[in-house]
């Protein structure tokens, strides 16, 4: 069964950098492209981030492009977001998951399953 | 703020049905996937792309998508149906990928 595990959350003050990870097993790791979303304290799911399965495109969404990066590494099953320069409105559980797309139909799409989340909090 | 427009919140009696509907340009191209999610707890998988129920999921709970709009239905809502939902869809401006802003569903 697949299943994935964030690590790597914590406290960290404004301007500093976290690394997360995402340890995958039960499935074939290297062929999924996997997301990052993140959900701040009571409020809705934010998509983040997305790495194809070979790690040869990657793609961060406007609210973290030019400080977060998206990387995997296929021989250890795991994703991994690199934080830099994070600032209060980044505090959030970070969760990653992976993506199902038809091959006979592209136009769908899904997440499944989902870690249960690590928790980064940026505060002074 | 979301390219997916979701109702912040709506209630539905017990055993009644109801509709939880998600509306956005991106819907035109691609379906939208749904995610049910509880207090404390990740998001789940309930529907996918056109009207699939992942295993374990009950046959109450469908999915439509009519134009620019997707809806989830809950035929007879259970009191363990209680939860935020969730939209997703790729999108073709912006942002590769966007959520909906969540509806609070309340079971009375």
């Amino acid at each position: 069964q697949a299943q994935l595990v964030e690590s790597g959350g914590g406290v960290v003050q404004p301007g500093r950098s976290l690394r997360l990870s995402c340890a995958a097993s039960g499935f074939t790791f290297s062929v999924y492209a996997m997301h990052w979303v993140r959900q701040a304290p009571g409020k809705g799911l934010e998509w983040v981030a997305v790495i194809s399965y070979d790690g040869s495109k990657n793609y961060c969404g406007d609210s973290v492009r030019g400080r977060f990066t998206v990387s995997r590494d296929n021989s250890k099953n795991t994703l991994y977001l690199e934080m830099n320069s994070l600032r209060a409105e980044d505090t959030a559980l970070y969760y990653c998951a992976r993506e199902i797309t038809l091959t006979t139909e592209p136009r769908e799409s899904w997440f499944d399953p989902w870690g249960q989340g690590t928790l980064v909090t940026v505060s002074s | 703020s979301s390219d997916l427009t979701q109702d912040p919140a709506v209630s539905v009696a017990l055993g009644q049905t109801v509709r939880i509907t998600c509306q956005g340009d991106s819907l035109r191209s691609y379906y939208a996937s749904w995610y049910q999610q509880k207090p404390g707890q990740a998001p789940v998988l309930v529907i996918s792309g056109n009207n699939n129920r992942p295993s374990g999921i009950p046959d109450r709970i469908s999915g439509s998508t009519s134009g620019n709009t997707a809806s989830l239905t809950i035929t007879g809502a259970q009191a363990e149906d209680e939860a935020d939902y969730y939209c997703l869809s790729r999108d073709r401006r912006g942002n590769p990928w966007v959520f909906g802003g969540g509806t609070k569903l309340t079971v009375l």
